[in-house]
């Protein structure tokens, strides 16, 4: 069974600082990683994505990821009380069944 | 940007009703998937479909089918609805295997009452 395990939260960060986000999966032939962000009451949209080992910048936004500890984070910076929002990890297997999601991350920014 | 939309953002049904639930891309994508989110579960597989006519069952097919008559339309369908078919419903569809991520409706909330 592939799992995608993240933190429950919630992850409370103060106005203007980093938030930190992490997911960890099982299935070491994972090829794709994304993370989706969901507002209360509606369904999840597409941040980011990421392939490769390293980091992926857009915006505030960065996703990083290491195939070798089976780990992928999302720092978003200079966060706003906007980006106070439930975060779901995404993880695409080797095999031809989709995406396996996480439970999800509830991050609450403090003005 | 691909649009995937959903027919119903709130739906009321009694008790042992059939339900339809309606899904539609419009971005010629070969895959579609429904879900059902409820709280501390986070988003379990249904459904999913790679192809028309085409249908796999996911984590959690009972008391649920599927329809896909037409590449851009995919169905849920409730048999025989029941309380714990509450739920908030997605669907999402995708290019190829989800390489590219999944875009969601907007979904449906279901209350069976």
């Amino acid at each position: 069974q592939k799992e995608v395990e993240q933190n429950s939260g919630p992850l409370s960060v103060p106005e203007g600082a980093i938030a930190s986000l992490n997911c960890t999966y099982s299935d070491r032939g994972s090829q794709s990683f994304f993370w989706y962000r969901q507002y209360s009451g509606k369904s999840p949209e597409l941040i980011m994505f990421i392939y490769s080992n390293g980091d992926k910048e857009d915006g505030r936004f960065t996703a990083q990821l290491n195939k070798a500890s089976q780990y992928v984070s999302l720092l978003i910076r200079d966060s706003q009380p906007s980006d106070s929002a439930t975060y779901l990890c995404a993880v695409r297997g080797g095999g031809a069944d989709g995406l396996t999601f996480g439970k999800g991350t509830h991050l609450i920014i403090q003005p | 940007d691909v649009k995937v939309t959903q027919s119903s953002r709130y739906l009321v049904k009694r008790t042992g009703e059939k339900v339809f639930l309606e899904c539609v891309q419009d971005m010629d994508h070969e895959n579609m998937f429904w879900y059902r989110q409820d709280p501390g579960l986070g988003l379990r597989l249904i459904y999913f479909s790679y192809d028309v006519k085409m249908k796999e069952k996911g984590d959690i097919p009972e008391g649920y089918s599927v329809s896909r008559e037409k590449k851009e339309r995919f169905s849920l369908i409730l048999e025989s609805a029941s309380t714990n078919q509450t739920s908030m419903y997605l669907c999402a569809s995708s290019q190829g295997q989800g390489g590219y991520g999944y875009t969601f409706g907007s979904g449906t909330r279901l209350t069976v009452v």
